[in-house]
């Protein structure tokens, strides 16, 4: 089954460091995605990547976010400077065809924890 | 603007009992879909099921079953036969339409926490 690959699985950081977050999205899939989940809360879109542009983003996505392709494979979140309240998990995720159906796989996400 | 919500914080089931966890939608799109995901205590996200808005049968996966009632906007799963193993939370999401495209996002529910009883 594929796999969606992310580190590290856990972060901590002082506020106002740069973070970056890593992920191996399934391959040969086109479309990328950045969700976070605030600790007890749902899940909410960040950003959507395509064929090495962005493709839309949410509100969260400020200036201080950023996502990008270093490289064939990898995609990466960064923050540049932060703060407090960006403490969550943060999942990427690629569209998947089933047998019938359409999803989306996860990766197993990166707890980010900012002091 | 798409919504989801679920109106069940917390549900509580015997084990082998079945269990309907509740999601209602609110879209003006034709074409959408419709996901339950599942998210242990160990936080990752595992797809469960998915319904198309144009399908005219509910999904089925094996102990999970989505009952889609279109008219009255709702997305529930029915969990069969529960285990000890399904007390996770279950997020109800949907995908904006534009045709099966991998283009969308998901917008989520707030989710509601289920704890299987032995």
């Amino acid at each position: 089954e594929p796999e969606v690959t992310q580190t590290p699985s856990h972060q901590v950081t002082q506020m106002g460091q740069e973070v970056i977050l890593r992920c191996v999205p399934i391959s040969n899939h086109l479309y990328f995605y950045w969700y976070r989940q605030i600790l007890g809360q749902k899940v909410e879109f960040l950003v959507s990547f395509y064929n090495n542009e962005i493709s839309e983003k949410s509100e969260i996505f400020d200036d201080q976010f950023s996502v990008e392709r270093p490289d064939g494979s990898n995609f990466t979140l960064k923050i540049r400077s932060t703060k407090l309240e960006d403490s969550a998990m943060y999942f990427c995720a690629s569209p998947t065809w089933g047998r019938d159906n359409y999803g989306y796989t996860f990766g197993s996400g990166t707890r980010l924890t900012v002091v | 603007a798409q919504k989801i919500t679920q109106t069940q914080p917390g549900m509580f089931v015997q084990e082998k009992e079945a269990v309907t966890l509740d999601c209602t939608y609110d879209t003006s799109d034709q074409s959408y879909g419709l996901f339950w995901y599942k998210q242990p205590s160990s936080g990752e996200m595992i797809f469960l099921i998915y319904q198309g808005s144009y399908d005219e049968q509910n999904a089925t996966e094996g102990r999970y079953s989505l009952n889609f009632q279109k008219a009255r906007k709702s997305a529930n799963l029915v969990i069969s036969a529960s285990q000890l193993g399904d007390s996770a939370m279950y997020f109800c999401a949907m995908r904006e339409g534009r045709g099966e495209t991998s283009g969308s996002r998901l917008t989520f529910g707030e989710g509601t926490q289920l704890t299987v009883n032995p």
